[in-house]
């Protein structure tokens, strides 16, 4: 069975303060490993598609990386607004997704 | 706004009962995905839609049902409505497959009593 683990579970960070949020997956052939942002009440939004392990991708002070095994998104200086919960997902090769528990990121100014 | 909408908003409803969700998706995108979230369970995976075939299928229990619309609009239902029902429900939908970006709508807040 696919499986998603995502850690930790909450990080407090003052602003400025650069980290790191791991997912690691097991899944039966990935066709992609996914990174959403959800704030409170509202629907996940998308952050970033990842497919082969090495690839990279950035969007403002977020990056995220994959390699075999895992992924990582960092947060690089962040502001309060970054403040959320990040869900990742994977995707196996049956198109079923599976999804972390998610890291709830609290950003203090 | 992510272009996605989703009726109703809420919804109170009763053990036993049946409820039809609903979902329009951005113009032009072909697949529509259906998401629960709550909170013991997170966000899971029900069912996915492509131009009105069924995809893919996730945890989705036989008391729940969806399809696709000639239109493209799509709607879950659900039956025989179960305390454990009560969840946020969201619809997504993206232009070509899963590789796509997912757009998500505000969700129905579903309240079984």
């Amino acid at each position: 069975e696919d499986q998603v683990t995502q850690s930790p579970e909450a990080l407090r960070l003052q602003e400025g303060e650069s980290s790191s949020l791991n997912c690691s997956y097991t899944v039966s052939g990935l066709r992609g490993l996914f990174w959403y942002r959800q704030d409170p009440g509202k629907g996940p939004e998308f952050l970033f598609t990842l497919y082969s392990a090495g690839e990279e991708k950035e969007k403002e002070r977020l990056k995220a990386t994959l390699t075999k095994k895992e992924s990582f998104l960092h947060i690089t200086a962040p502001k309060p607004e970054d403040s959320a919960t990040y869900l990742c997902a994977v995707q196996a090769n049956d198109y079923k997704l599976s999804f972390g528990a998610g890291t709830t990121v609290t950003v203090r100014a | 706004d992510s272009g996605v909408t989703q009726t109703p908003k809420h919804l109170i409803t009763a053990t036993g009962q049946r409820v039809t969700l609903r979902c329009s998706p951005r113009s032009g995108d072909l697949s529509v995905y259906w998401y629960q979230q709550s909170l013991d369970q997170g966000l899971q995976f029900l069912i996915q839609y492509y131009n009105g075939e069924e995809r893919a299928k996730g945890n989705i229990l036989e008391r729940f049902s969806a399809q696709q619309f000639p239109d493209l609009h799509s709607e879950l239902n659900l039956s025989s409505l179960e305390l454990g029902d009560s969840a946020l429900y969201f619809c997504a939908s993206s232009s070509q497959g899963i590789r796509e970006t997912q757009y998500f709508g505000p969700g129905t807040r579903l309240l079984v009593l």
